[in-house]
């Protein structure tokens, strides 16, 4: 069974630092591309970054982009998101997700994990 | 950026109903485009990719169609456990854009 459990989401001021982590297990990790989802208080979906199956490629939404980093350690099956110089906009819950296709990254996502929130506040 | 716009907003209908759904992309995207489904304090969930693909384990009353700019979801028949947000979702290069939702509700 595929499971994704993310951590680290607390409370945090303006300007602050944060890392997200996700646990995966269920499935080959280093087979899948990985990605980052969040979504504000009563608000919709917003794609935040996704990462090859090798850490290879990264990318990132502009909302995020040169504050926020994702990054993998396969040996862990483990999914992380560095997030720098964070703001009141940033506050959500975060999503791990896997992508569909192995081998590529597709930016479809079949599996998700329950989120961990990451409010931004002084 | 690409643009991913759904209509309606919000819907109310009636148990047995035929629900539709649309979304337009700002620019072409061929067939890259998927939907979720989202119950009131869950975790999103994938019905359809690839415009009209079912996800297995999706239940045949769901559909999808469209390429290129205008795309649509439908519920045959509408039910109960139906109630949900939806949201397409374009795949085709980065930034992977979600339309803003669809609520359904039961009338």
């Amino acid at each position: 069974e595929v499971q994704l459990v993310e951590s680290g989401g607390v409370v945090v001021q303006p300007g602050g630092s944060l890392r997200l982590s996700c646990a995966a297990s269920g499935f080959t990790f280093d087979d899948y591309a990985m990605h980052w989802v969040r979504q504000a208080p009563g608000k919709g979906l917003e794609w935040v970054s996704l990462i090859s199956w090798d850490g290879g490629s990264t990318y990132y939404a502009d909302s995020v982009k040169g504050r926020f980093t994702i990054s993998r350690d396969n040996s862990k099956n483990s999914l992380y998101l560095q997030m720098n110089s964070l703001r009141a906009e940033d506050t959500a819950l975060y999503y791990c997700a896997k992508d569909i296709s192995r081998g590529y990254a597709s930016a479809i996502f079949d599996y998700w994990g329950q989120g961990t929130l990451v409010t931004v506040s002084s | 950026d690409i643009q991913m716009t759904q209509s309606p907003s919000s819907l109310s209908a009636s148990v047995g109903d035929r629900v539709t759904i649309t979304c337009r992309a700002s620019q072409g995207i061929s067939n890259y485009l998927a939907w979720y489904q989202q119950k009131p304090g869950k975790v999103p969930k994938l019905l359809i990719y690839a415009a009209s693909t079912l996800q297995s384990g999706v239940p045949s009353r769901f559909s999808g169609s469209g390429s290129g700019t205008d795309f649509t979801l439908t519920i045959s028949s509408l039910q109960p456990e139906d109630v949900a947000t939806y949201y397409c979702q374009k795949y085709n290069s980065a930034p992977h854009t979600f339309g803003q939702g669809t609520k359904l509700e039961i009338k």
